[in-house]
């Protein structure tokens, strides 16, 4: 089974300060995609990459960036944290190319900024 | 532009009780798929069904059913007797082609209570 790791369930930090959240599947995967899921609103896309180095902004990358310096690791960077990053991340992969595979989730990260 | 909608917010049943969820979307494609997803207090999203806009069949797994409709834009799920395990946040999602890197458009998700 495809296991999708996210380095913490859950994680205080307060406002400005630099925040790192990983994400590690081990399926070879090439697709990995950063979500957050807000209350009414379900999920959206802040990032996705689709090869190692290769990035593209999803429906809400302000105030976020990503890296991908190895195929299994996705990470997502909160620069300066604002108390309305507060959410959960969803980190999932897929396999390349084919807009019919479905998506394999981690567990999420439970962030609050204060 | 595409977009998934879940008009329930939250619904609450008695176990044993049928319920459906509606999801209704909107694509410019031609070829499209739709999933559903299910969201246990664990956290993980857990996959469910896809379905692709070629297929119009009806499926069934267990307790479970789908209704897909494309004359309406619709894809509803269906839980028969349903169970406290039941119980769980659901999300309809929508393929977006275009890129072809498997993004999903998600719904706003249902949360279904079913109480002993």
């Amino acid at each position: 089974d495809v296991k999708v790791t996210q380095s913490s369930r859950y994680l205080v930090k307060r406002t400005g300060e630099k925040v790192f959240l990983e994400c590690v599947q081990d399926m070879d995967h090439e697709n990995m995609f950063w979500y957050r899921q807000d209350p009414g609103l379900g999920l959206r896309l802040i990032y996705f990459s689709y090869d190692v180095k290769m990035k593209e902004k999803g429906d809400i990358p302000e105030g976020y960036s990503v890296s991908r310096e190895k195929k299994e690791r996705f990470s997502l960077i909160l620069e300066s944290a604002s108390t309305n990053q507060t959410s959960m991340y969803l980190c999932a992969s897929s396999l390349e190319g084919a807009p019919h595979e479905k998506l394999f989730f981690g567990s999420g990260t439970q962030l609050s900024v204060l | 532009a595409q977009k998934v909608t879940q008009a329930q917010t939250e619904i609450s049943v008695v176990e044993k009780e049928d319920v459906t969820l509606d999801c209704v979307y909107e694509t410019r494609d031609t070829t499209y798929y739709l999933f559903w997803y299910k969201q246990p207090p664990s956290g993980e999203l857990v996959f469910l069904i896809r379905r692709n806009s070629f297929d119009e069949q009806n499926e069934i797994s267990g307790r479970y059913s789908w209704n897909f409709q494309k004359s309406t834009s619709s894809f509803n799920f269906t839980i028969t007797a349903s169970q406290v395990v039941d119980s769980a946040v659901y999300f309809c999602a929508l393929s977006e082609l275009a890129s072809n890197t498997g993004k999903l458009i998600f719904g706003q998700g249902t949360t279904l209570q079913v109480k002993p």
